[in-house]
């Protein structure tokens, strides 16, 4: 069973230009909403989370948004640069467990 | 930054072998955990570890598998006779808290250590 649905598989974005990844949960225990930066070779390490009980939260040029109603939350990259270029997963978690859930992952290109 | 370290970064070996995957959690940390990624797929929690013991694992986690830590700064991941299957790139991680996860509070991952069953 699948907790975390993310989508796109991949994605191609032009530097400058807006990435946009989504993701839906079911279990609505979950209260804790990461998303985490994988670069090749390397362990994911935090970019951004929230909580539910804000529906956006920006720090610097990645934002989330969190929708509670649809259990659905996305990440925002605003003016994309070919640095940001990685794998990207979303995950939760909630309080009665341990293990973060994690989506299959997105791989971002942003070309020059 | 403080960092997860884990050794080796490769590790080769032949099916049905044992295999120990070792990491060095961060030194104020006192939740550990493990989880794997096979090629090209999501990453899959294994386990969770607090005050010498099992949190919580997964149904991936079965008898085959063994963590444990053996001294103050090392904690280890076993399995036991190797399969196929097992080969995923194992990540070790660590943090300051457990549940309830705060937005400004990180889980903190190692490099990873590939494993090839063979």
């Amino acid at each position: 069973q699948q907790q975390v649905k993310q989508s796109p598989q991949s994605l191609i974005v032009q530097k400058g230009g807006i990435s946009i990844i989504n993701c839906a949960y079911e279990n609505t225990a979950f209260d804790y909403f990461p998303w985490y930066q994988q670069f090749p070779g390397k362990g994911p390490a935090l970019l951004i989370a929230i909580r539910p009980d804000v529906s956006e939260k920006k720090e610097g040029r990645f934002t989330i948004s969190f929708n509670k109603s649809a259990k659905q939350f996305s990440l925002h990259i605003m003016d994309s640069q070919p640095g940001d270029s990685a794998t990207y997963f979303c995950a939760a978690n909630g309080d009665s467990g341990y293990a973060l859930n994690f989506g299959k992952g997105t791989s971002l290109l942003v070309t020059p | 930054e403080p960092e997860v370290t884990q050794t080796p970064s490769h590790q080769v070996t032949q099916m049905g072998q044992e295999v120990i995957l070792r990491c060095v959690p961060i030194s104020n940390h006192l939740y550990f955990y493990w989880y794997r990624q096979i090629l090209g797929q999501k990453v899959e929690f294994l386990v969770s570890f607090y005050n010498n013991e099992i949190s919580e694992k997964s149904e991936i986690f079965d008898d085959q598998f063994s963590v444990e830590r053996p001294d103050g700064s090392n904690f280890t991941l076993k399995i036991r006779s190797t399969k196929l299957e097992d080969s995923a790139m194992y990540f070790c991680a660590s943090s300051s808290r457990d549940r309830g996860l705060s937005t400004n509070e990180k889980l903190f991952f190692g490099s990873g250590t590939q494993l090839s069953v063979l």
